[in-house]
């Protein structure tokens, strides 16, 4: 079965804290997601990767940034938390060419006050 | 730009019942269809998928979904309900022919199976 972990399940930060978020799959996969889940808005894209070091921002990057230098992990870094980026943060890892479906770990529901 | 839309924020439906949970899509290329399920505080599992092939499509848990061109529609259904699918679901859709990798996902659906 394929694995997606997350660091942590709940996180409370102070605003402009520095924030790290972090992601590991086991299935070798190529391609890396960040997402944000917030009621009535669905799961909306932050960053990706498609190969180590490699990033495209997503729909939302704003007050975000990601780093990948292992295939297998990637992070979301909140540089300056705000409490506008209060939220559940999804991971989600899958295949470049197939099967394309992804694989979503537990989510880190992170508040910030 | 590729989107979703789950119309029904919430669908209410007896245990026994048939249900159907609604998706529509817009893309510009041939579309990759995906049904997510989500149940409290856990992260989205991978329910069913359409890539191509039989428009009729077979998932997990006994749900199927009908992909249909015409009405660029993919609406999940399942015979007869249980309480234990109440979750949250979402439609994804991925557009093949641009090339973006990442999904993009409806605002998600409410199913409430009542005992």
């Amino acid at each position: 079965d394929v694995k997606v972990t997350q660091s942590s399940r709940y996180l409370v930060k102070r605003t402009g804290e520095k924030v790290f978020l972090e992601c590991v799959q086991d299935m070798d996969h190529e391609n890396m997601f960040w997402y944000r889940q917030d009621p009535g808005l669905g799961l909306r894209l932050i960053y990706f990767s498609y190969d180590v070091k490699m990033k495209e921002k997503g729909d939302i990057p704003e007050g975000y940034s990601v780093s990948r230098e292992k295939k297998e992990r990637f992070s979301l870094i909140l540089e300056s938390a705000s409490t506008n980026q209060t939220s559940m943060y999804l991971c989600a890892s899958g295949r470049d060419r197939g099967p394309y479906e992804q694989y979503f770990g537990p989510g880190t529901r992170l508040t910030v006050t | 730009a590729q989107s979703v839309a789950q119309p029904e924020d919430q669908v209410n439906v007896a245990e026994g019942n048939p249900l159907t949970v609604k998706c529509t899509y817009s893309v510009s290329g041939n579309p990759y269809l995906f049904w997510y399920v989500q149940y409290p505080n856990r992260g989205l599992q991978f329910l069913l998928k359409y890539i191509t092939g039989d428009n009729l499509v077979k998932g997990s848990y006994g749900f199927e979904a009908e992909f249909n061109k015409s009405q660029t529609s993919f609406h999940l259904k399942k015979p007869s309900a249980l309480v234990s699918d109440s979750a949250l679901y979402f439609c994804a859709v991925r557009d093949e022919d641009t090339g973006r990798r990442a999904l993009t996902f409806g605002s998600g659906t409410r199913l409430q199976v009542q005992p």
